[in-house]
């Protein structure tokens, strides 16, 4: 049974600093591995998508990387904001159309 | 802009009486997923549509149902609500098994 990890359960960073979100998963038989943003009370955000060929996706200020053999997920924040504030979570397609989630790292940027 | 809407947004029901919550989309995605996220947990998929084709999870109990009358509609049934189905319930939708695009969520209250 697929597991997601996802380390540190919270993390509170000065407004400039960069950061790493982790994430792992017990089985590498996946497709793809997606990132989302959650805010408090809302649905999900996407943020990247890493296909299970590739190494890394990047957006903006973040960036993701895939290493499916170690079965390990990072993204990274760079220069983080106050607005970066919030709940991120990762998810691994499995077959069938089906995401597993880690349960997320709760983010707080301090201004 | 194309985007995915759930109805309502915050919906109280009382324990034992059946209740519905509506997902419409207009992004003509295929697919469309239903999740529910308890309070400070990962989303579980509940069941999803592959066009027509409907595909419950295992572990999804009984009393909820999903009804898919066109590609744009999607609705959740809890037939008999009790208290634990209190959550967020999340709808989802992708192009075949692509990236997810999700709903703001309907917030279920049980008394």
């Amino acid at each position: 049974k697929q597991e997601v990890t996802q380390i540190p359960a919270a993390l509170s960073v000065p407004e400039g600093e960069n950061l790493v979100l982790n994430c792992s998963f017990t089985d590498s038989a996946i497709y793809n591995l997606q990132w989302f943003r959650q805010d408090p009370g809302k649905g999900l955000t996407s943020l990247l998508l890493i296909q299970s060929s590739q190494r890394e996706q990047t957006s903006g200020r973040l960036n993701a990387s895939l290493d499916k053999s170690s079965g390990r997920s990072t993204l990274y924040i760079a220069a983080s904001q106050p607005g970066d504030s919030a709940t991120y979570l990762c998810a691994v397609r499995l077959e069938g159309n089906k995401l597993v989630f880690g349960a997320g790292t709760i983010l707080r940027v301090k201004s | 802009d194309a985007m995915v809407i759930q109805n309502p947004r915050y919906q109280v029901t009382q324990f034992g009486k059946p209740v519905t919550l509506s997902c419409s989309q207009t992004l003509n995605h295929n697919v469309m997923y239903w999740y529910q996220q308890k309070s400070s947990q990962a989303p579980k998929l509940l069941f999803h549509y592959y066009d027509k084709d409907f595909n419950n999870e295992a572990d999804t109990p009984d009393n909820f149902q999903s009804r898919r009358p066109n590609t744009s509609f999607c609705f959740l049934d809890i037939r008999s609500p009790g208290l634990g189905d209190a959550a967020m319930y999340l709808c989802a939708t992708s192009v075949f098994s692509n990236e997810q695009f999700f709903g703001p969520g309907t917030r279920l209250t049980v008394l």
